[in-house]
């Protein structure tokens, strides 16, 4: 079965420092791949996505990830972490008609 | 502005009651879909629409039930038979047509947060 797997349940860093949030996927193909961020009560808003193009993207608010065939991976980073970016981070697969979701990892940015 | 409108923000319920969540979108998609999120589970996915007076379960339908009778209307009925209501609900929408049918991103409401008390 497809699946998405993230490693860290909670990630925690200092305002300032790099962030790395770790995404694998299980697959025999290239998939559609999405990281969305979600404040505490609010809706999920994306941040980037990979749809087989370049391997590295760009994202908004700084952000990036870079996909990885050979890891199966879809590795979230930031340079510089702002106490803005706390919130929860979902990394996404889509397959036709549905999504995939990870379960999700909480970011939380000291200052 | 285009986007997705949920309502109400906050709805509590008394047990035994059934409770209309409202999703309503202005991007012309054709897709949309309603997502369960419980703390530590992720997103759950409810029901979706890929089409106007058509819809599919998902994983977990049971206890809810939904209607597409307009594009833009997209709304969840959350019934007395489901056994443990208490959760934010998301509703989103999507392109289904083409490429975006598999490489095309959800777009998300702000969610709605149902108490039971």
């Amino acid at each position: 079965a497809q699946s998405v797997t993230q490693l860290d349940s909670h990630v925690s860093v200092s305002e300032g420092t790099p962030v790395l949030l770790r995404c694998n996927y299980s697959s025999s193909y290239s998939p559609s791949l999405f990281w969305y961020v979600q404040h505490p009560n609010k809706g999920l808003q994306l941040l980037l996505k990979y749809t087989s193009a370049a391997t590295l993207v760009k994202g908004i608010n700084g952000f990036e990830a870079e996909f990885k065939k050979s890891e199966t991976s879809f590795h979230l980073t930031k340079p510089s972490a702002h106490m803005s970016d706390a919130a929860e981070y979902f990394c996404v697969r889509r397959t036709t008609g549905k999504l995939i979701f990870g379960q999700g990892t909480t970011l939380q940015v000291k200052p | 502005d285009g986007g997705i409108t949920q309502s109400p923000k906050y709805l509590f319920r008394k047990e035994g009651q059934n409770v209309t969540l409202s999703c309503e979108q202005n991007l012309n998609h054709d897709a949309m879909y309603w997502y369960r999120q419980d703390p530590g589970q992720g997103l759950r996915l409810i029901y979706y629409s890929q089409i106007v007076n058509d819809f599919q379960k998902g994983d977990i339908a049971e206890g809810y039930s939904v209607s597409r009778e307009k594009k833009e209307s997209f709304p969840l009925t959350v019934t007395s038979a489901q056994k443990n209501p208490t959760a934010f609900y998301l509703c989103a929408s999507s392109i289904s047509s083409g490429r975006a049918k598999v490489y095309g991103e959800l777009f998300f409401g702000e969610g709605s947060r149902l108490t039971v008390l």
